[in-house]
């Protein structure tokens, strides 16, 4: 069955580690997605892209990076400048010719110690 | 400012009482709308969605929604809640045809309790 596929399901960092954070889809959608849910706050964007190698920052950008350099993948990259990292990420697709429809993965906790 | 929102926190009900999460948005003319549902520590699954047409769409899991443009709101119902139907429920537009962008807005979530 197509879906999204996150890992790992629970990180841990120390304070001053970069993590990436997965996210791989195999159901030929163009646009991905990462958001950041906190308790209370909803979804947040951090970073969207349309296309392939083409990426924007979201309403959260700051302390994060991604790639797009394949469709099926959209890794994040929670760096050391983020603040206050420990969150639940969720990565999203859709297919930009379809139903505007976002289909989301399983989401991943990041805990930092 | 486009925005969406969610004016109860916390929802609680009886199993087998029915339920109506509300959703109000603003935006200049109508966006695409949408109900999603997230159990804990999972992704979100949407439940409804509404483009145009028929302003009541029915959903899975018995959902249903009703469109009125005149309130801008797009409140979420189910006659009789199951035990199972305990979740957060969030509701989304999708501005791109105001805006042309493909930045999902989201509600900040009603967290729904049923009581056995």
């Amino acid at each position: 069955d197509g879906g999204i596929t996150q890992s790992p399901k629970y990180l841990f960092r120390k304070e001053g580690q970069n993590v990436t954070l997965s996210c791989e889809q195999n159901l030929n959608h163009d646009a991905m997605y990462w958001y950041r849910q906190d308790p209370g706050q909803g979804l947040r964007l951090i970073y969207y892209s349309q296309i392939v190698n083409d990426f924007q920052k979201g309403d959260i950008a700051e302390g994060y990076s991604v790639s797009r350099e394949k469709k099926e993948s959209f890794p994040l990259t929670v760096t050391s400048a983020q603040k206050n990292p420990t969150a639940f990420y969720l990565c999203a697709s859709r297919d930009r010719s379809g139903a505007n429809v976002l289909t989301f993965g399983a989401g991943s906790r990041l805990t930092v110690l | 400012a486009q925005s969406v929102t969610q004016p109860d926190i916390h929802i609680t009900v009886s199993e087998g009482a029915s339920l109506e999460l509300r959703c109000n948005y603003s935006y200049g003319a109508t966006p695409y709308l949408f109900w999603y549902v997230q159990s804990p520590g999972q992704g979100l699954q949407l439940l409804l969605k509404y483009f145009s047409g028929d302003t009541l769409v029915q959903g899975i899991k018995g959902f249903e929604a009703e469109f009125k443009r005149s309130q801008s709101s797009f409140n979420l119902r189910k006659p009789s809640v199951h035990w199972s139907d305990a979740a957060e429920y969030f509701c989304a537009v999708d501005p791109v045809l105001t805006s042309g962008t493909y930045k999902y807005i989201f509600g900040t979530g009603t967290r729904l309790k049923v009581l056995a």
